[in-house]
C-alpha cells in the first residue's frame, strides 16, 4: 500500500499562469479529499468526492479553482491564472468510506512568484 | 457554524511532564473527532480519535476526553517525549450533506525540550 500519491511534491510558476495538481487516492478508497495549508490558515477544506461525484466544494474559491475525479483512481485540482496568495501546501487526503480515518498524501507545495 | 477553534497555538513543556491541548467546535451535529500529528515536511497522520458516543478513550499515553454538552474535546499526552514534539491538529466531522468532511482546527505546534 502506497498511500495516497500525490505529484508533483513541489510546483513553481509565475502568477497568472495555471497550475494542475494530482492526487492517487489508496486503493479501495471511495472519499477523496482536499485540502490547503497555511501557517495562517491551517488546513482549510477545499472540496470532497465521494464515489467519485462531488459531494461538498464549499472551500473552492469559486472563480479560478477547479476539482475533478474522472476515475477512482485520479483526482486533480486545477488552479488558473495563479496568484501569490493561492502559494500554499495543498494536501489530498481519501478514506475508506467517508466516515473515518482521512490518510493524507504529501502534498504538493505550490509556489507562485 | 462549523469552526474549531484550538488553544493554545503554542506548547512547550518539558520532558516527562504532561501536555494538553483543548478544542471547542460549533455544530451539535458533529459526532467524530480525530486528532492529528504532523512532523516537519510530512503530513498529517491519525493519532487517536473519539465518537460522540464515548466520553474518554486513551492509547499509547495519549487521553482523548469530550464534552458534549459543552462542545469541547481535548487532547492529554502523558509522559512526553523529544519525539512528541510536533504539530497537533483537532477536527470535528462536518453536517448535513457534508458529514463527512473534517473541519480542523488551526494547530498546536508542541515543543518537548529534553
Amino acid at each position: 500500500n502506497a498511500g495516497v500519491i500525490q505529484t508533483p511534491r513541489h510546483k513553481v510558476t509565475g502568477k497568472g499562469q495555471e497550475a494542475t495538481l494530482w492526487c492517487e487516492p489508496i486503493s479501495g478508497h471511495s472519499a477523496v479529499f482536499w485540502y490547503r495549508q497555511t501557517i495562517v490558515q491551517g488546513l482549510e477544506f477545499l472540496t470532497y468526492f465521494r464515489n467519485q461525484a462531488p459531494i461538498d466544494d464549499s472551500g473552492m474559491p469559486k472563480e479560478r479553482f477547479s476539482a475533478q475525479m474522472p476515475n477512482q483512481s485520479h483526482s486533480t485540482l486545477k488552479i488558473q491564472s495563479t496568484q501569490p496568495q493561492d502559494s500554499a501546501v495543498y494536501l489530498c487526503a481519501s478514506s475508506l468510506d467517508g466516515k473515518n480515518t482521512l490518510y493524507f498524501g504529501a502534498g504538493t507545495r505550490l509556489s507562485v512568484l | 457554524g462549523e469552526q474549531v477553534e484550538q488553544l493554545p497555538s503554542i506548547l512547550r513543556v518539558q520532558e516527562g511532564s504532561s501536555a494538553s491541548i483543548n478544542c471547542t467546535y460549533e455544530n451539535s451535529a458533529s459526532n467524530y473527532f480525530p486528532w492529528y500529528k504532523q512532523e516537519p515536511g510530512e503530513n498529517p497522520k491519525l493519532i487517536i480519535d473519539i465518537r460522540s458516543n464515548m466520553e474518554r478513550k486513551q492509547t499509547q499515553g495519549l487521553i482523548v476526553l469530550l464534552d458534549k454538552k459543552a462542545k469541547r474535546f481535548s487532547l492529554h499526552i502523558t509522559d512526553t517525549q523529544p519525539g512528541d514534539s510536533a504539530m497537533y491538529f483537532c477536527a470535528a466531522s462536518g453536517y448535513g450533506s457534508s458529514g463527512n468532511k473534517l473541519i480542523f482546527g488551526i494547530g498546536t505546534l508542541l515543543s518537548v525540550k529534553p
